[in-house]
Parts: structure tokens; C-alpha cells; sequence
């Protein structure tokens, strides 16, 4: 079975950090793209990050740029998001998602249950 | 940026009846749209891709149109099961989502 399960949340005060991590089972990780996705409470899904299967290229929305950094270990079938300088509205559940090559486009086709990350003081 | 824009914000469907969901963007994103439905507490999943094929293991009474700026998602006769948050997503050019549209039991 296809499966990513996050890990790594919690509550964290402003200016502080956090590690997620997305454990990856089921498929051949070191195969495919890789992003980060959240949801701020009550609110709609917005992409955070992406990352190429082999780690070498990376992509951040403007809004964490400078501030996180995604990463793999295809050897540990694992993703990362370290999350630097927090502010309260990175408030969300965050979630991994898996990205299909669908001729050259790539679309998310599976989702993690996702990890809570609370900013607050 | 893609802006995504879903139509209607919520939307009121007694079970057995057809739901037809919007979503438009700002700019070509040619087939490259996909749609999600989230339930409570749960995972965004994946309908539809390419804007109409569907997903492994998807209903055959979820289907997608649409190209260019214009998109539609029909769900054909809503069971309980399809009572959800759906949200359109494009990846022709980074990654955007709509705002989502509730459908909701009247």
C-alpha cells in the first residue's frame, strides 16, 4: 500500500524552528517529485515546496522562501521541511504529497494525514 | 501566479441530485487542472487529473471538463459519501489551488 505519514509538529513559539519529516512507504520514493502542501485552520490549501527525486532542484512559494528548506533521504525513503523563523500565520497542518509525471506536468496524487504546526507564544 | 477562482462558495444538494462545481483561472493552464475532495479532519484526495481523467478507484459519477481558463466538476447524483469541501487545483505553471467550494446537504 501507498503510503506517506508525517511526522514532526507541535506547538513553537515565534522566531522558533521545527523539522517535519514524511515517511514514504510503497513505492519507489527516490522516483518521484515530492512536495509540501498546508492548511491553515479553517482555511483552503496552499503549496509550500517541491522537490526533484534525486534532491537536486527545489521550489518555495514567496512566502517561506529564505525561511524553509526542503529536503530527502531517498535512502530512508524519508522527506523533510525545515522550518526556520516561524511566524504565526505558518499556523497549518501540513501535508506531503507524492507528484505524478503526467507528461512533464506533475500533479499530486497522493496525500499524507498530514502533521500539526502551531505558532504561538 | 495562477489564480484559481471556484464557484459557487458553497453549494446545497439533496442526495441523488447532479452537483456541478466551477473553477476558472487567471490564465491558460491548458489540461493541466486537477481536482481534490476533502472531507473533515482528512487528507485532501485526488479525483481528477488532466481535467477529466479520473483517479484510480473514483466513481464513475465524478467526471471533469474543461481547458484553457474553463473548468467543471459534475458529480452526477451526490450520495452521503460526496458531502465534502472540492478544490480545483492547476500545475501547468507552479501550483495553485481554488478556494474551495462546500457541498453541502439541503
Amino acid at each position: 500500500e501507498v503510503q506517506l505519514v508525517e511526522s514532526g509538529g507541535g506547538l513553537v513559539q515565534p522566531g522558533g524552528s521545527l523539522r517535519l519529516s514524511c515517511a514514504a512507504s510503497g513505492f519507489t520514493f527516490s522516483s518521484y517529485w515530492m512536495h509540501w502542501v498546508r492548511q491553515a485552520p479553517g482555511k483552503g490549501l496552499v503549496w509550500v515546496s517541491r522537490i526533484n527525486s534525486d534532491g537536486s532542484s527545489t521550489s518555495y512559494a514567496d512566502s517561506v522562501k529564505g525561511r524553509f528548506t526542503i529536503s530527502r533521504d531517498n535512502a530512508k525513503n524519508t522527506l523533510y521541511l525545515q522550518m526556520n523563523s516561524l511566524r504565526a500565520e505558518d499556523t497549518a497542518v501540513y501535508y506531503c504529497a507524492r507528484a505524478h509525471n503526467y507528461y512533464y506536468y506533475y500533479y499530486m496524487d497522493v496525500w499524507g494525514k498530514g502533521t500539526t504546526v502551531t505558532v504561538s507564544s | 501566479e495562477i489564480v484559481m477562482t471556484q464557484s459557487p462558495a458553497t453549494l446545497s444538494v439533496s442526495p441523488g441530485e447532479r452537483a456541478t462545481l466551477s473553477c476558472r483561472a487567471s490564465q491558460s493552464v491548458s489540461s493541466n487542472l486537477a481536482w481534490y475532495q476533502q472531507k473533515p479532519g482528512q487528507a485532501p484526495r485526488l479525483l481528477i487529473y488532466g481535467a477529466s481523467t479520473r483517479a484510480t478507484g473514483i466513481p464513475a459519477r465524478f467526471s471533469g471538463s474543461g481547458s484553457g481558463t474553463e473548468f467543471t466538476l459534475t458529480i452526477s447524483s451526490l450520495q452521503s459519501e460526496d458531502f465534502a469541501v472540492y478544490y480545483c487545483q492547476q500545475y501547468n505553471n507552479w501550483w495553485t489551488f481554488g478556494q474551495g467550494t462546500k457541498v453541502e446537504i439541503k
